[in-house]
Parts: C-alpha cells; sequence; structure tokens
C-alpha cells in the first residue's frame, strides 16, 4: 500500500535557525509530491510542489524541498525560520489507484518556533 | 480569483438539525473535494467530484450526502449526524485530479 512517512511529530527550533522536516514515501511509480501548511485554525496552503524536473523546488514562505527519487524522499528546509512559521506541515503524495489520482496523506509535524 | 470560499466558518448543530455546508470556486477546476480533519490529524477524504459527476466516496456514513449544483458550487447536506462528527470540514478544488488542490478556510463543526 502507498504511504506518507513524516517520522518527526513535532520539531522545535529557534527563531533564525535552519529547519529540516522530513518526508519519505513508498511508491514504485511516479509520482506527484506536495507540502501544506496548516496554520491554527485555518485551512491547508500549498507551499511547494513537484511534478517533474528539477528536483530542487523553491516554494513560498522561503521554503524549498528536494526530491530524491532514490531515497523516495522529499524533505523541506528552511534556512531561517520565523515566528509566523509557527504551523503544522503536512507532505502529501499524489498516486494513481485503481484509475483514480489519490491525495496520501502524511500524518504532519508540528513546527514550534522558539524566541 | 485563487480563492476556495467555505460557508459558514462555525456550526453547532444538534444531533437531529438538518444543516448544510457551501462551497464555492471560480478557478474553472473540475475537480471538487470535501475532506473532514480531526484536531492533530492530516485531512480523510470523503467526497470527490470530477465533472460534476461523483467519482469517490470513500465509504462515508449516509449521513452525510455530497451534492456538486454546477462547476463552481459544492454542497454538503448534513442529517442526523452523532457528537464523532465534530470536525473541520473542508473543501478543495484541483484543474485536474493529479494536480495541487487548494483549500477552503473550513467549516468547525460540532455537533451536540
Amino acid at each position: 500500500a502507498q504511504s506518507v512517512t513524516q517520522l518527526d511529530s513535532q520539531v522545535p527550533v529557534f527563531e533564525e535557525a535552519p529547519v529540516e522536516l522530513r518526508c519519505n514515501y513508498s511508491s514504485s511509480v511516479s509520482v506527484y509530491l506536495f507540502w501544506y501548511v496548516q496554520y491554527p485554525n485555518q485551512g491547508l496552503q500549498l507551499l511547494l510542489k513537484y511534478l517533474s524536473g528539477s528536483t530542487l523546488v523553491k516554494g513560498i514562505n522561503g521554503f524549498e524541498a528536494e526530491f530524491n527519487k532514490s531515497q523516495t524522499s522529499f524533505h523541506l528546509r528552511k534556512p531561517s525560520v520565523h515566528i509566523s512559521d509557527t504551523a503544522e506541515y503536512f507532505c502529501a503524495v499524489s498516486v494513481v489507484l485503481d484509475s483514480n489520482y489519490q491525495l496520501i496523506w502524511g500524518a504532519g509535524t508540528k513546527l514550534i518556533i522558539k524566541p | 480569483d485563487t480563492e476556495v470560499t467555505q460557508t459558514p466558518k462555525h456550526l453547532v448543530m444538534g444531533m437531529t438539525n438538518k444543516k448544510s455546508l457551501k462551497c464555492e470556486q471560480h478557478m474553472g477546476h473540475r475537480a471538487m473535494y470535501w475532506y473532514k480533519q480531526k484536531a492533530k490529524k492530516p485531512p480523510e477524504l470523503m467526497f470527490v467530484y470530477s465533472y460534476e459527476k461523483l467519482s469517490i466516496n470513500e465509504s462515508v456514513p449516509s449521513r452525510f450526502s455530497p451534492e456538486c449544483p454546477n462547476s463552481s458550487l459544492l454542497n454538503l447536506h448534513l442529517h442526523a449526524l452523532q457528537p464523532e462528527d465534530s470536525a473541520l470540514y473542508l473543501c478543495a478544488s484541483s484543474q485536474d485530479r493529479e494536480l495541487e488542490a487548494f483549500f477552503g478556510q473550513g467549516t468547525r463543526l460540532t455537533v451536540v
């Protein structure tokens, strides 16, 4: 079965420090990959996506992610976090299941910014 | 316009009530979705409409009834809900099924 693993349920980091949120997926076929952010009491907002092409993808708010096919990973990074980055981050993979595309979600990682 | 608009933002309903959640998008997207999200969990897919036809129903109880009146609107009719149905209900749309989904702000539903 297809799955998405976000190994860290919470990541605490000091303001202005770099951060990496990890995402691994299981799939033997081509996939589309996404990172979404959810601020408290809000809907989900797309941070960035990988569909094809360059494996380094830049998104909004200074985030970027690297698609690594051999390691089936799509880790999210930011070189310097801000207090406003406090949120839940979800990795998702779009795969074909029963002739339909379906979005498989990771469990989420809560990013906690310490002042 | 790159928004998905959901109304109401908050809803409290009794177990015998009938209510509806509404969702609207004007991006020309052909796929629309309903998700249920419990606290500290990822969203769970409930229904998918593709070209105004229901294409996926993830074994959702019949007390939830989706409706897609046209390509811009998606409704979720609620009847005889249970307290465990309390959650954030998210609507989303995408240009095609494999591409990124745009989410609304959600309706926070409380069943009493």
